[in-house]
C-alpha cells in the first residue's frame, strides 16, 4: 500500500497570505495524485487532478506541482473560505488519502 | 450537474450488516466511464475508500475490508448499495459514495452518518 504523507498537520496563516502544503507517497505514484477540500459537516470537493489541473469551478489561487513522490498544493492568497481541511489523493492498487492538513486563521 | 445522495439507517447494532443506498441524478450510472465508490470518514479523521462497483456489477474492495464488503448495483433505478457485515464500533463513520473517474472522486454525496451501537 502508498502511504501519502501530509505535512505540516496544521498550518496557521492569516488571510492574503500564501499557503504551501505537502504530501509526500511512500513510493512514486506518477502524477496520479489529487487534492481535496473538506470544510466541518462537507463532503470533500475535488480542486486539483493529475497533480496539476484545477477541477472545473475551482479557482486560479489554487495550484498544484510534483511527480513522482513529492507534491505541493498552493494557495496563491487566502481567502477567508480557503480555510479547511486539504487532502491528497492517489490511485495505485487501490485509492488511499493522505492524513489531512489543517488550514487555520492564525 | 451530477448529484449523489447516501440514504440508510444511522444506527447498526455490534455484529450485524450496515447497509446503505446512494442514489445517482443528473446522469445514469449506466452511461459507463465512471466508477461507482463508497469512501468513510471516522470521527475526527482522514479518508478510507471502500470499494467501487461499475454499473457492470464488476467490483473492487479496499483489501482491509474485503471480506466483510459487498456492493450492488441497481442501474434501472441508478442506485448502487453498500453492505458491510459483521460491524463494530470501529465502523462508526461518516459514509460517502462518490463518482470515481478512474483516478480522482469528483461528485461526492452529502454524507451519512452511521452509528454502531447496541
Amino acid at each position: 500500500e502508498i502511504v501519502l504523507t501530509q505535512s505540516p498537520a496544521t498550518l496557521s496563516l492569516s488571510p492574503g497570505e500564501r499557503a504551501t502544503l505537502s504530501c509526500r507517497a511512500s513510493q512514486s505514484v506518477g502524477r496520479y495524485l489529487a487534492w481535496y477540500q473538506q470544510k466541518p459537516g462537507q463532503a470533500p470537493r475535488l480542486l486539483i487532478s493529475a497533480a496539476s489541473n484545477r477541477a472545473t469551478g475551482i479557482p486560479p489561487r489554487f495550484s498544484g506541482s510534483g511527480s513522482g513522490t513529492d507534491f505541493t498544493l498552493t494557495i496563491s492568497t487566502l481567502e477567508p473560505e480557503d480555510f479547511a481541511v486539504y487532502y491528497c489523493q492517489q490511485r495505485s492498487n487501490w485509492w488511499t488519502f493522505g492524513q489531512g492538513t489543517k488550514v487555520e486563521i492564525k | 450537474q451530477v448529484q449523489l445522495q447516501e440514504s440508510g439507517p444511522g444506527l447498526v447494532k455490534p455484529s450485524q450488516t450496515l447497509s446503505l443506498t446512494c442514489t445517482v441524478s443528473g446522469g445514469s450510472i449506466s452511461s459507463g466511464g465512471y466508477y461507482w465508490s463508497w469512501i468513510r470518514q471516522h470521527p475526527g479523521k482522514g479518508l478510507e475508500w471502500i470499494g467501487y462497483i461499475y454499473y457492470i456489477g464488476s467490483t473492487y474492495y479496499n483489501p482491509s475490508l474485503k471480506s466483510r464488503v459487498t456492493l450492488s448495483v441497481d442501474t434501472s433505478n441508478d442506485q448502487f448499495s453498500l453492505k458491510l457485515s459483521s460491524v463494530t464500533a470501529a465502523d462508526t463513520a461518516v459514509y460517502y459514495c462518490a463518482r470515481l473517474n478512474s483516478d480522482y472522486f469528483d461528485f461526492w454525496g452529502q454524507g451519512t452518518l452511521v452509528t454502531v451501537s447496541s
